[in-house]
C-alpha cells in the first residue's frame, strides 16, 4: 500500500524559505508511469498546484509560483522535496504531497491522469 | 478565483440524488479529463472520479460522473450522511497548469 509522509517546519518566517519533504513508502519514486506533485490549501479555501516532478527530475510549475518555487527528487531516498522562497502571509496553507497516476486502457490508449494518492498533509504558518 | 466554477454549496435528504456542476472552458474541460475529489473534514482530498467518469477501487457506485463541452457534473444518489463533505473538479489546461474548483460543500440536512 503506497503512502506519502510529508514533513517539515510548521512555522517559517516572512521572507524565508520553506521547505517540505515527502517521503514515498510502500512503492518506488522511480516508477515510469508517475509524475509526483505538491498541492497547497490555504486555511478555509481551496486547492491550488503547485508543480510536480518526474522521477528523472524532470519539472513544470504553477506560472504564479514559478519564481519561487524549486521541486527536487533524490531517488536513493524514495523522497521528493518543496522549496517555497521569500514566504509571505498568503503562503499559510496545509500543503500535501500526492502521487499523478497515468490511466491506460488495455490497448495502450492514454486516457486521462490524475492525482489518486495523497500524503496527510501538512500545516506552514507564515508568521514572526 | 478558481479557474473551474463551482456552486459553493449543495444539500440534500438521505436517500436522494445531488447533482454539482463544474464549468470551465475550452483550455481546460473543453480539451482535457476531468477528475472530482471528496474532501472529509480536516482530512487530504480523496479521488473519487477520475477521466470524467471512471471510479477508483473502493468508492461506491452512489458516485457517478459525466462531462459535456466544457462542463462537468458529479452525482451523488441515495445521499448518506458520510456524504457531507467539500467537492472539488480539476482538469489539466492546456497552459500546462492543474486546475481545481473552489469548491461545493455537501450538506446531508
Amino acid at each position: 500500500q503506497l503512502q506519502l509522509q510529508e514533513s517539515g517546519p510548521g512555522l517559517v518566517k516572512p521572507s524565508e524559505t520553506l521547505s517540505l519533504t515527502c517521503t514515498v513508502s510502500g512503492g518506488s519514486i522511480s516508477s515510469s508511469s508517475y509524475y509526483w506533485g505538491w498541492i497547497r490549501q490555504p486555511p478555509g479555501k481551496g486547492l491550488e498546484w503547485i508543480g510536480s516532478i518526474y522521477y528523472s527530475g524532470s519539472t513544470y510549475y504553477n506560472p504564479s509560483l514559478k519564481s519561487r518555487v524549486t521541486i527536487s527528487v533524490d531517488t536513493s531516498k524514495n523522497q521528493f522535496s518543496l522549496k517555497l522562497s521569500s514566504v509571505t502571509a498568503a503562503d499559510t496553507a496545509v500543503y500535501y504531497c500526492a502521487r499523478r497516476h497515468n490511466y491506460y486502457d488495455s490497448s495502450g490508449y492514454y486516457y486521462g491522469c490524475a492525482f489518486d494518492i495523497w500524503g496527510q498533509g501538512t500545516m506552514v504558518t507564515v508568521s514572526s | 478565483q478558481s479557474v473551474l466554477t463551482q456552486p459553493p454549496s449543495a444539500s440534500g435528504t438521505p436517500g436522494q440524488r445531488v447533482t454539482i456542476s463544474c464549468s470551465g472552458s475550452s483550455s481546460n474541460i473543453g480539451s482535457n479529463t476531468v477528475n472530482w475529489y471528496q474532501q472529509l473534514p480536516g482530512t487530504a482530498p480523496k479521488l473519487l472520479i477520475y477521466s470524467n467518469n471512471q471510479r477508483p477501487s473502493g468508492v461506491p457506485d452512489r458516485f457517478s460522473g459525466s462531462k459535456s463541452g466544457t462542463s462537468a457534473s458529479l452525482a451523488i444518489s441515495g445521499l448518506q450522511s458520510e456524504d457531507e463533505a467539500d467537492y472539488y473538479c480539476a482538469a489539466w489546461d492546456d497552459s500546462l497548469i492543474w486546475v481545481f474548483g473552489g469548491g461545493t460543500k455537501l450538506t446531508v440536512l
